[in-house]
């Protein structure tokens, strides 16, 4: 049972430059969701995903993408990498239930920076 | 304009003493409250949650307090030890909603042997 697994760990962009970065959880979560966290500040949700199929924009979803075909996969991409995307990015499972908590399981993050 | 606030970046402890780590939040809806500890090239990791019907909650070495009229809230660890050396997140949300959740900068706790 890996748990939340990402790739790449780490990765430079060249502006305008477009990637994905993968997410796969092994724990058949129905919730998925993808942050960023930036230096001193708190992880901001970029989007989120309630099961297969059905994504929704969270705090900061502009220059991102994603897309849940599977329960277990849930990429985001970046189609024109700016500097201001430079950030460490981290993907989360949960299985929220009614009258369960909300336990959020992170990925281990990938660095990205955009020169 | 932060709705959850650690307005310590950085804690160093004895070992076997306190560790007292602090937020603040500003928005009255929030009624779950969470902590969440992060090793260096590692994801955060859940630690100890409260619901505003509660004032206190224990878990083990972790207790988290509620203070609702002062929107603040504060984990305490008791005894410190070595490996509780990490980031600790504060995380405030409008129900157990997990794209609700609305994270604090984190505060760097060292626990010195």
């Amino acid at each position: 049972n890996a748990g939340v697994t990402q790739t790449p760990k780490f990765r430079i962009l060249k502006i305008g430059q477009s990637m994905t970065l993968q997410c796969t959880q092994d724990m058949n979560h129905n919730y998925m969701y993808w942050y960023r966290q930036d230096p001193g500040m708190g992880l901001k949700l970029i989007y989120y995903s309630v099961g297969a199929g059905i994504t929704d924009k969270g705090e900061v979803p502009n220059g991102y993408n994603v897309s849940r075909s599977t329960t277990e996969d849930f990429p985001l991409r970046l189609e024109l990498a700016a500097p201001s995307q430079t950030s460490v990015y981290f993907c989360a499972s949960s299985d929220l239930r009614t009258g369960s908590t909300d336990t959020q399981y992170f990925g281990p993050g990938t660095r990205l920076t955009v020169l | 304009d932060q709705q959850v606030k650690q307005n310590s970046p950085s804690l160093r402890v004895q070992e076997g003493r306190i560790s007292i780590l602090n937020c603040d939040y500003t928005n009255s809806m929030f009624d779950y409250f969470l902590w969440y500890k992060k090793y260096p090239a590692e994801g955060p990791t859940f630690l100890i949650s409260i619901s505003s019907i509660k004032d206190k909650n224990e878990d083990g070495r972790f207790t988290v307090f509620l203070n609702k009229s002062a929107k603040h809230l504060s984990l305490h660890i008791v005894p410190s030890q070595p490996g509780d050396s990490a980031v600790y997140f504060c995380a405030a949300s409008k129900g157990e909603y997990g794209q609700n959740f609305v994270f604090g900068p984190g505060t760097r706790l060292s626990v010195l042997p």
